[in-house]
């Protein structure tokens, strides 16, 4: 069983849909967890960072974490064309990057 | 220059060539990481460098040499690869290892053995 498990899509919506994007994971450890995203022919960029449990809220975008299910979810609220990318999880049992582990990220394409 | 840079942005190496790939970063970090990204697959961490010392190698092959000779500059030294080495490398930077969780990306090279 993986550690992280992110769906890969690709996932296509009409723009202005509300898009939720999801990962489980298995090591009850984790508390730190991120969402980057990463756009065609670019490395990933940090998007969403969520100590333990609970919601986080920046603008269109919410990350969600669930840790009695081992699950979390990012929301993009209004989507737009510009949030066609891959979405990738990444979480850590520890504080610092070096143990960040990633799901296999989801493609996401919003149609105009 | 701001963030953090690779060279090249793509590179095409026979089987028996020798190259590097090189990483910049300009953010005054102090760890810096090497991984390696297929398709459908995870992002793969290959190497940890904290303050230019080597703090992990995720069982990497032999063919892959990283190189840290400051804190804001990374290499991996390329020889003898196999086509499933064909990924793209990204090189990552943050403040410590252990401080502050944000690793800090470059645009990766994409590398193609034949």
């Amino acid at each position: 069983q993986k550690e992280v498990e992110q769906d890969p899509g690709p996932l296509s919506v009409p723009e202005g849909a509300i898009v939720s994007l999801n990962c489980t994971y298995s090591n009850s450890a984790f508390q730190y967890f991120m969402w980057y995203r990463q756009y065609s022919r670019k490395g990933p960029e940090l998007l969403m960072y969520t100590y333990s449990s609970g919601n986080k809220e920046d603008g269109r975008f919410t990350a969600q974490v669930d840790k009695s299910s081992k699950y979390i979810s990012l929301f993009i609220r209004d989507s737009q064309p510009s949030d066609s990318a891959t979405y990738l999880c990444a979480m850590s049992a520890v504080q610092g990057a070096q143990k960040l582990v990633f799901g296999q990220g989801t493609r996401l394409t919003i149609n105009p | 220059e701001t963030g953090v840079t690779q060279t090249p942005r793509h590179l095409v190496m026979g089987m028996t060539n020798k190259k590097s790939l090189k990483c910049e970063q300009h953010l005054g970090h102090n760890a810096m990481y090497w991984y390696k990204q297929s398709a459908k697959k995870p992002l793969e961490l290959m190497f940890v460098y904290n303050f230019k010392e080597q703090t992990e190698n995720n069982s990497v092959p032999s063919r892959f040499s990283p190189e840290c000779p400051n804190s804001s500059h990374l290499f991996l030294h390329l020889h003898t690869l196999q086509p499933e080495d064909s990924a793209l490398y990204l090189c990552a930077s943050s403040l410590t290892t252990t401080g502050g969780t944000e690793a800090f990306f470059g645009q990766g090279t994409r590398l193609t053995v034949v």
